[in-house]
Order: structure tokens, then C-alpha cells, then sequence
């Protein structure tokens, strides 16, 4: 079935680049989302990437897509205190009715 | 108007009552959806609404019960819970279930006694 894979942890100091990464087996995927979640709120949709495109830019984040190895990433330029929280990385396939396969999110914390 | 609202934003309920979760839209979005998170974890899909028809039900027990009276709202209504049902119930909208943007509300927070 459908997968979606990230690692569970990242710590990155205030100022540094941070880049989550996700990797996912459907080739089937339409749209690839990055959110974000702070504690205690809900999901902020941060980012979406078509699967016919390799890179986004908005702002201080870059979203990569290499198709070819299901290999998406989120890069953020020069992280601050308030981008501390967990990121996930969601998939939604071709014909699923609207349905988003999450990864287990990553959560980054950053160091002043 | 670009948010998705929620009541309440807590709950606390025992086994044995009934209480009802809400969600409204006013974005005219035709798909809604009710995700349960637990903490740490990622949203699991409940249910999808279409136009206002259950579209897909991630075969939830029974004592959950999801209702869409109009295009904006989209109710949960509860009954007979567990201790294990404690979690974030997330409700979320998009134009349609091909739309590109899924966007989320902030949740009700359910403690299950």
C-alpha cells in the first residue's frame, strides 16, 4: 500500500538552513503537501508541490521533487525560534476521493 | 473569510453521553473532512463529504457519527466513547476533492473519562 516516510527528529540552530526530507512510494501522487503543526494547534498548510514540477520557492521556503527516486524535501532558509514545531509531508493520489496519505512527521527544533 | 472554525475547542465527556463536535467553512468549499490525530502521530482520515454526500468512510466504529446539514458545516456526533477515542478530532475542506489545498481547523481537543 501507500507510504510515506520521514524521519522523526531534526535540530538545527537559529539562522541555519534546515531541510526535511520525505520519501514516498505511490507513483501515482498528484500533489506532495508539507504542513505544519505547532503544539497544541492545528495543521498549516505550509506548501504544495505538483507532481509534474521539480522545485517551489515561496519565500523563505524550497520544496524539491525528484520524481524518479519519490524523494520530496522542504528547505528552510534562514530558520527562526518560531519554526519550531512538526512538519509532515502528505501525498494524495490520483482518483483517492480527496484522501492525503501523512508521513510520520518530523519534528524540528530549533536552537537559539 | 479563509479559516476553517471549530467548537468547542475542548471537550471532556464520560462513556455514557452524547456530545457533538462542529466545523464551518465559509470559503464555498464542497469537501470536508474529519481527521482523529493522537499525540505525536499523524491525522488519520475519519471522513470525507462531497457535496454534502459521505463520500468515504475509513470504517469508524459506529459511535462516531458524521453529518453534513449544508455546504459550511459539518457535525460529529459522539456516543458511547472509550478512554482510547481521546485525541484531536481535525476538521479540514478543500474546493473539491481534486482541489490542489486541503486546509485545516484548529481542532477540538477530546478527553474521553
Amino acid at each position: 500500500g501507500e507510504d510515506v516516510e520521514q524521519s522523526l527528529f531534526l535540530s538545527v540552530r537559529e539562522g541555519d538552513s534546515s531541510v526535511i526530507n520525505c520519501t514516498y512510494t505511490d507513483s501515482s501522487s498528484t500533489y506532495l503537501y508539507w504542513y505544519k503543526q505547532e503544539p497544541g494547534a492545528g495543521l498549516q498548510l505550509l506548501t504544495y508541490i505538483f507532481s509534474n514540477m521539480d522545485m517551489k520557492q515561496d519565500q523563505r521556503l524550497t520544496v524539491l521533487l525528484n520524481k524518479k527516486d519519490k524523494h520530496l524535501s522542504l528547505r528552510i532558509a534562514d530558520t527562526q525560534t518560531g519554526d519550531s514545531a512538526i512538519y509532515f509531508c502528505a501525498e494524495k493520489e490520483h482518483n483517492q476521493g480527496g484522501k492525503l496519505i501523512f508521513g510520520q512527521g518530523t519534528e524540528l527544533s530549533v536552537k537559539p | 473569510d479563509t479559516e476553517v472554525t471549530q467548537t468547542p475547542k475542548h471537550l471532556v465527556m464520560g462513556m455514557t453521553n452524547k456530545k457533538s463536535l462542529k466545523c464551518e467553512q465559509h470559503m464555498g468549499h464542497r469537501a470536508m473532512y474529519w481527521y482523529k490525530q493522537k499525540a505525536k502521530k499523524p491525522p488519520e482520515l475519519m471522513f470525507v463529504y462531497s457535496y454534502e454526500k459521505l463520500s468515504i468512510n475509513e470504517s469508524v466504529p459506529s459511535r462516531f457519527s458524521p453529518e453534513c446539514p449544508n455546504s459550511s458545516l459539518l457535525n460529529l456526533h459522539l456516543h458511547a466513547l472509550q478512554p482510547e477515542d481521546s485525541a484531536l478530532y481535525l476538521c479540514a475542506s478543500s474546493l473539491g476533492l481534486a482541489g490542489n489545498e486541503q486546509f485545516f481547523g484548529p481542532g477540538t481537543r477530546l478527553t474521553v473519562l
